[in-house]
């Protein structure tokens, strides 16, 4: 089956540690996208990337970093500079810019 | 820059009466325009998009969408709500020339009373 992986589903951290989320797709698509939804306000833009070994700040990307060495695979790294981490984390993709997302099942993060 | 607005944080519907969520947007020029919903603790599926084909939008779950460039609107409707219908609706925009990610709006809580 065709379709964006996230893992793990839930991740536990301790303040000042580093931890990265996986994401996935199987779909051939060269854009992917990291989303972060807190209750009451959306999904906010974290990083995009639209090609192999190259992506974008997003409208939030302080405290985050992302990689793209393989176009079915962009990981998340919550830095220890991210003062409020805890958060509903989503990953997406699309063929291109222009076009629908498909979306992963999310990783909830929780900072202990 | 882009902006979506959805009227109401929740919306409470009887079963068996008609849906209506609320959306609108502000673009400097007709964009493309997406559904989404949200059941608790999963990602985000597609309900239906509008890519200025036509302006009455059909999607999955008999929702439909009507895209009115005048108001700025893109409503969500279904005539007759069921209980399966209880979740989370997004309303997102993206400019037709492409961009660095959707604008979400902020979110439609569905509550659908028996």
């Amino acid at each position: 089956d065709g379709g964006i992986t996230q893992s793990p589903k839930y991740l536990f951290r301790k303040e000042g540690q580093n931890v990265t989320l996986s994401c996935e797709q199987n779909l051939n698509h060269d854009a992917m996208y990291w989303y972060r939804q807190d209750p009451g306000q959306g999904l906010r833009l974290i990083y995009y990337s639209q090609i192999v070994n190259d992506f974008q700040k997003g409208d939030i990307a302080e405290g985050y970093s992302v990689s793209r060495e393989k176009k079915e695979s962009f990981p998340l790294t919550v830095t220890s500079a991210q003062k409020n981490p805890t958060a509903f984390y989503l990953c997406a993709s699309s063929m291109a810019t222009t076009d629908t997302q498909y979306f992963g099942p999310g990783t909830r993060l929780t900072v202990l | 820059a882009q902006s979506v607005t959805q009227l109401g944080s929740h919306v409470s519907v009887s079963e068996g009466a008609l849906v209506l969520l609320r959306c609108n947007y502000s673009s400097s020029v007709p964009p493309y325009l997406f559904w989404y919903v949200q059941y608790p603790n999963q990602g985000l599926q597609l309900l239906l998009k509008y890519t200025s084909a036509a302006t009455l939008v059909k999607g999955i779950n008999g929702f439909e969408a009507e895209f009115k460039k005048s108001e700025t609107s893109f409503h969500l409707t279904k005539p007759s709500a069921h209980m399966s219908d209880a979740a989370e609706y997004f309303c997102a925009v993206l400019p037709s020339w492409g961009a660095d990610g959707l604008t979400f709006g902020k979110g439609t809580h569905l509550i659908i009373q028996p």
